[in-house]
């Protein structure tokens, strides 16, 4: 379809490994965002990219995670030595270009990440 | 705090109008307010945002009060496809992080 894809939908992995999670957003959308949902909670912002840039990363919660955009379309978000607390579902967004206070985001159906 | 405040859940009969509120009391006069919403197992969609005046769209109507501390979003007729968590945002111009709060739990009664 031409919505924002996540790949993989599921991922168990088990304390102290590395994930990856990928986000293909919708063609020709410059601004891509990732968020975190943990259970019961509303999305929580982790990282926005204007283009290849990560233009505020002031959300990533510590320098276990980070995110590259290498050619300005797909990202991935990079977990090193996951811990139980990682467990969450994570959001990918993608507008046409920063939203700058309006405009719509259009979120991915997420990727769920259980610690074990 | 940039989160707005709305109450944990609501209910509404099927072909009924629905309204939802929401509190931004500390809003600042470029802030924008955004509705989005979300259903069980997926991301969140748009609904609606507006500045100032009262929007309209295919999916519900947003009516901002005058000084802009509360807004409400109103389904005119809810369905039980309505059934979800609305979320009301406010974000600041020129500013690309949305924060959510916990939102509303809408359950929509046949």
């Amino acid at each position: 379809g031409a919505g924002v894809s996540q790949t993989p939908s599921n991922k168990v992995t088990e304390k102290g490994k590395y994930v990856e999670l990928r986000c293909d957003p919708i063609s020709g959308h410059t601004a891509l965002y990732w968020y975190r949902q943990s259970l019961g909670q509303g999305p929580e912002f982790l990282i926005y990219f204007q283009g290849t840039g990560a233009a505020d990363d002031s959300g990533l919660p510590n320098d276990r995670f980070f995110a590259v955009r290498p050619e300005g379309s797909v990202s991935t978000l990079k977990i090193q030595r996951t811990e139980r607390g990682d467990s969450a579902v994570y959001l990918c967004a993608s507008s046409p270009r920063s939203t700058s206070g309006g405009g719509e985001l259009f979120f991915g159906e997420g990727s769920r990440l259980t610690v074990l | 705090d940039a989160k707005t405040t709305q109450p944990n859940s609501m209910e509404s009969n099927e072909e009924e109008p629905v309204h939802l509120p929401c509190n931004h009391s500390t809003i600042s006069g470029t802030d924008y307010i955004h509705w989005y919403r979300q259903l069980p197992s997926q991301g969140p969609e748009y609904v609606i945002h507006g500045l100032t005046s009262n929007v309209n769209n295919r999916m519900a109507s947003l009516a901002i009060a005058e000084d802009r501390k509360s807004s409400t979003l109103i389904l005119h007729r809810a369905t039980l496809r309505d059934a979800a968590v609305y979320y009301c945002i406010r974000s600041a111009s020129g500013t690309y992080k949305y924060i959510f709060g916990t939102g509303t739990r809408l359950k929509v009664l046949a």
